[in-house]
């Protein structure tokens, strides 16, 4: 029973550059959280996702990050025009549904901005 | 829970030591709370969780307490193993299907 995959583990970039985080729910979730931590902090919610819908995106900068699930494939993070100050490691969570409280999570992308 | 950005507060404990983890949250409407264990370079790892109706709830070797009055939480856990260093957050949401808001983090050290 696969819990919920995240790929790459490790990303470098370039400032400029574009970043694309990937998450796999675990198998019959549709919901998905995007979480960012910095180091020696608290994750901080970035948005919340249901299969084509975003539900809650209060969490994310207002410019160069968006996110989407498809009806198929994961659920990708894209940040554009990286900067240094995005170097954090970016979870995601998955749930069953919305009347689920429980949030499990991945194992995690860690990016560095060069 | 509130991240406060500073350095992590360490708990140092004995081997077979119990161990107690405080935390604090701001949110009067959150009605559930969830401690995870965050080994480094993982993800968070549910530990236990406890609904507002509750004021404790046992697992195995853990026990949460909530106090709703002055808003704080609370993870025991009995008989301390060096598995168990790692750093634990404390998190709450307002519901299901909401964002959970996370603590900034206490982390324990066991010594053998």
């Amino acid at each position: 029973n696969a819990g919920v995959m995240q790929n790459p583990r490790h990303l470098v970039r370039r400032r400029g550059q574009e970043a694309r985080l990937r998450c796999s729910p675990m198998k019959g979730h549709s919901h998905v959280y995007w979480y960012r931590q910095l180091p020696e902090e608290g994750l901080k919610f970035m948005v919340y996702l249901q299969k084509e819908n975003i539900i809650d995106e209060s969490g994310m900068p207002k410019e160069r990050f968006s996110a989407e699930f498809p009806k198929e494939g994961p659920s990708i993070l894209r940040i554009q025009q990286v900067v240094r100050g995005d170097s954090a490691a970016y979870f995601c969570a998955s749930s069953p549904s919305s009347y689920s409280y429980e949030q499990y999570f991945g194992p995690g992308t860690r990016l560095t901005v060069t | 829970g509130e991240s406060v950005g500073l350095h992590l507060p360490t708990l140092s404990v004995q081997e077979g030591d119990n161990s107690i983890i405080n935390c604090a949250y701001s949110n009067s409407a959150s009605d559930y709370f969830i401690w995870y264990k965050q080994e480094s370079g993982k993800g968070p790892q549910f530990i236990i969780d406890i609904r507002s109706n509750m004021d404790k709830r046992q697992g195995q070797r853990v026990t949460v307490l909530l106090n709703k009055t002055v808003k704080h939480l609370s993870l025991q856990i009995a008989a301390t193993q060096p598995g168990d260093s790692a750093v634990y957050f404390c998190a709450d949401s307002r519901g299901a299907g909401n964002m959970l808001t996370f603590g900034g983090g206490t982390r324990l050290m066991v010594k053998p």
